[in-house]
């Protein structure tokens, strides 16, 4: 089984600075990747970094990367430079990495960052 | 990036009626497919997993005699919301992940269900 938390409901930041949202999951799996998913108000699941848990480095897309501490369970997402588009509600996300075609996902219960001009 | 595409964005339905949502794989193959519903300013909470030629996996609390899952093909997997209630109103996502699995799975647009 596997739980995911998220224990910023709501985060700001001011255009062009960096933010940092926390999670940190708990899972019986020895291999598991994890993810963090941006949610606009569109409602559309858009992807914005993945981690697989047997990689010491932190995965890094452009202007966000991911602090993995595997021994704490810890997986956090910085926005550097942050812009308005980057508003949205962000869910950090873990699956088993066994199954074969697609994996469950487990959510935590969301981040809602607001970017403020 | 992979494409799940889903049908209807948006439905109104009377109680007591049915209604079906589509979840189409557009370019690539998905043995299986996930149902999640998410509530307003919550997360999502996975209903089911669809195997294609098999049943359908529910998770617990997930009532599988209304919301029915078909998974015919390769790149369809369908929810029917049986005899339908306004607390069975919410917003239905599905997700499909493709082979080799890399965890990571495409997500549809959503369905928004409003049952008057």
């Amino acid at each position: 089984a596997q739980t995911v938390t998220q224990s910023q409901p709501e985060m700001s930041v001011q255009e062009a600075e960096t933010v940092t949202l926390s999670c940190t999951y708990d899972t019986s799996e020895s291999d598991y990747y994890l993810f963090w998913y941006k949610q606009p108000p569109s409602r559309q699941m858009i992807l914005v970094i993945r981690q697989e848990a047997y990689k010491q480095q932190n995965a890094t897309e452009n202007r966000f990367s991911v602090n993995f501490q595997k021994a704490a369970k810890s997986f956090s997402l910085k926005i550097s430079d942050s812009q308005l588009g980057d508003a949205a509600m962000y869910f950090c996300a873990s699956s088993p990495g066994w199954e074969t075609s697609g994996s469950r996902l487990t959510f935590g219960e969301g981040t809602q960052l607001t970017v403020n001009p | 990036g992979a494409v799940v595409s889903q049908h209807p964005s948006r439905v109104i339905c009377k109680s007591g009626t049915s209604v079906k949502i589509e979840c189409r794989s557009l370019d690539f193959q998905a043995t299986t497919m996930f149902w999640y519903r998410q509530f307003p300013k919550q997360s999502l909470m996975l209903m089911a997993t669809s195997n294609e030629g098999s049943k359908a996996t529910y998770e617990q609390g997930v009532e599988k005699d209304k919301f029915l899952i078909n998974h015919a093909s390769l790149t369809l997997s369908t929810l029917t919301v049986t005899s339908a209630h306004p607390e069975d109103s919410s917003f239905y996502i599905c997700s499909a992940g493709g082979r080799p699995n890399t965890g990571e799975l495409f997500f549809g647009e959503g369905s928004r269900l409003t049952v008057l």
